[in-house]
């Protein structure tokens, strides 16, 4: 089945550090790559995805790139807040499976 | 929209007693999924639906669980007889198809079994 695999667990920055997270999948008929954002107690929300045709895709202080021969897809932060505070998990949708299968996670602490 | 709904927000019983979770999806979308989050495994699909018709239940843990969906706006999650260790949050989201479009969370489902 796919594997996805996220890199750092837990990430510890300063406020306005930028911040990098890393998800490899091994599934290669994926084709759609999302990363979602779940605060303490809250529940899972869609920040940003890309799809297999686009190498990067921005949204203000977040992007996401993609190197789909190496088969990993990354999520990065800049001019990070203390609202960035959460759990970041990436969920890359498995082409043969037809669903998304989430990453273990990776808690992000920004410290003021 | 008020988003996808799930109902009860807590719940805490005794181990061997039936768990009625449910779930009304956001209305028009015509896919529903539900999730269980434990710290130890993280965040797993157990089973979705289209059209109401279930489609994947691979990851359905045991014939403990199972799940419904009368109609478009109404699914559940039974568990019985629960065990302690289905205690966790589970998640429904929903989704206007399967790929590539965004899935919406509700807040989850609390459960504690005792």
């Amino acid at each position: 089945g796919e594997n996805v695999e996220q890199h750092p667990s837990t990430l510890s920055v300063q406020e306005g550090d930028s911040a990098v997270i890393k998800c490899t999948y091994s599934d290669s008929a994926s084709n759609y790559f999302p990363w979602y954002k779940q605060e303490l107690g809250k529940r899972p929300q869609l920040i940003i995805d890309i799809r297999s045709n686009v190498g990067e895709k921005k949204d203000q202080r977040i992007a996401v790139t993609l190197n789909k021969t190496a088969k990993h897809f990354s999520l990065h932060i800049t001019e990070t807040q203390p609202e960035d505070s959460a759990v970041y998990f990436c969920a890359p949708i498995s082409g043969g499976y037809n669903k998304l299968i989430f990453g273990a996670g990776t808690r992000l602490a920004v410290h003021p | 929209d008020a988003g996808v709904i799930q109902s009860p927000r807590h719940e805490v019983t005794e181990m061997g007693q039936e768990v009625t979770l449910r779930c009304k999806p956001i209305s028009g979308h015509d896919y529903l999924f539900w999730y269980r989050q434990t710290m130890m495994r993280g965040l797993e699909l157990l089973i979705y639906f289209n059209n109401n018709v279930p489609i994947d239940d691979s990851g359905m843990p045991e014939d403990r669980f199972s799940a419904k969906m009368p109609n478009a706006s109404f699914s559940t999650l039974k568990i019985q007889p629960s065990e302690p260790r289905d205690s966790a949050v589970y998640f429904c989201a929903s989704s206007l198809a399967l790929v590539q479009e965004t899935q919406y969370f509700g807040p989850g489902t609390r459960l504690l079994v005792l």
